[in-house]
């Protein structure tokens, strides 16, 4: 993810419509991606996630896609509902690191609109 | 319900003051972690825990202390030596290290 302070970047899209939201990530050695939403005062909820061997992967109404030449990760939501409204954010796996834990982006907050 | 429980929601504290807060998973998970979320942040690791009576410090564990005597437990103590804690805390676990990490529903601590 990409750092804004604290602004985070936002997305606002109309009921019904598609959302893309964007990752940048920073590994190349990065194995594993999570995405995930968080609704406001709420912990984090698992969505999708991909390994490094596969370019895109669906769920219900939710889509991601793995660009590792150029280090980018989307989400893409159809059919985009008010319950989507959320702070979505994504992880990357690198596994070589002294923790070899999860990095986690800063965000990207998505309104949706009726 | 299986799932990762912390409590308490809302928890208020004077400055000099140690607090700790709970987490329990049910999950049957190894690896259990503690996160700082400050507004608009991405989060930060405070410390981890990968199997019982075992702990490593994240990015930000100066001022906090944990532990992990039971797999299911893993409690984070905020001592009065972390300046600022005024925050949102996140629980999570994980099957084993790097795998999906699950989270609790946080906690809010603000000093008073």
């Amino acid at each position: 993810g990409e750092s804004v302070g604290l602004h985070l970047p936002t997305l606002s899209v109309q009921e019904g419509d598609n959302s893309i939201i964007n990752c940048a990530y920073s590994n190349s050695a990065s194995d594993y991606f999570i995405w995930y939403k968080q609704e406001s005062g709420k912990g984090p909820q698992f969505i999708i996630d991909i390994r490094s061997n596969m370019d895109k992967r669906q769920g219900q109404r939710v889509t991601v896609l793995l660009n590792k030449t150029v280090k980018h990760l989307s989400l893409q939501i159809a059919a985009t509902q008010p319950g989507d409204s959320a702070v979505y954010f994504c992880a990357e796996n690198w596994g070589g690191g002294s923790q070899g834990n999860l990095i986690f982006g800063k965000g990207t907050k998505l309104s949706v609109k009726p | 319900d299986g799932g990762i429980t912390q409590s308490p929601k809302y928890l208020f504290r004077k400055e000099g003051q140690n607090v700790t807060l709970s987490c329990e998973q049910n999950l049957n998970h190894d690896a259990m972690y503690w996160y700082r979320q400050d507004p608009g942040q991405g989060l930060r690791l405070i410390y981890y825990s990968q199997i019982v009576n075992d702990f490593q410090k994240g990015d930000i564990a100066e001022g906090y202390s944990v532990s992990r005597e039971k797999k299911e437990s893993f409690p984070l103590t905020v001592t009065s030596a972390q300046k600022n804690p005024t925050a949102f805390y996140l629980c999570a676990s994980s099957d084993r290290a790097g795998n999906t990490i699950y989270f609790g529903e946080g906690s809010w601590l603000t000093v008073v």
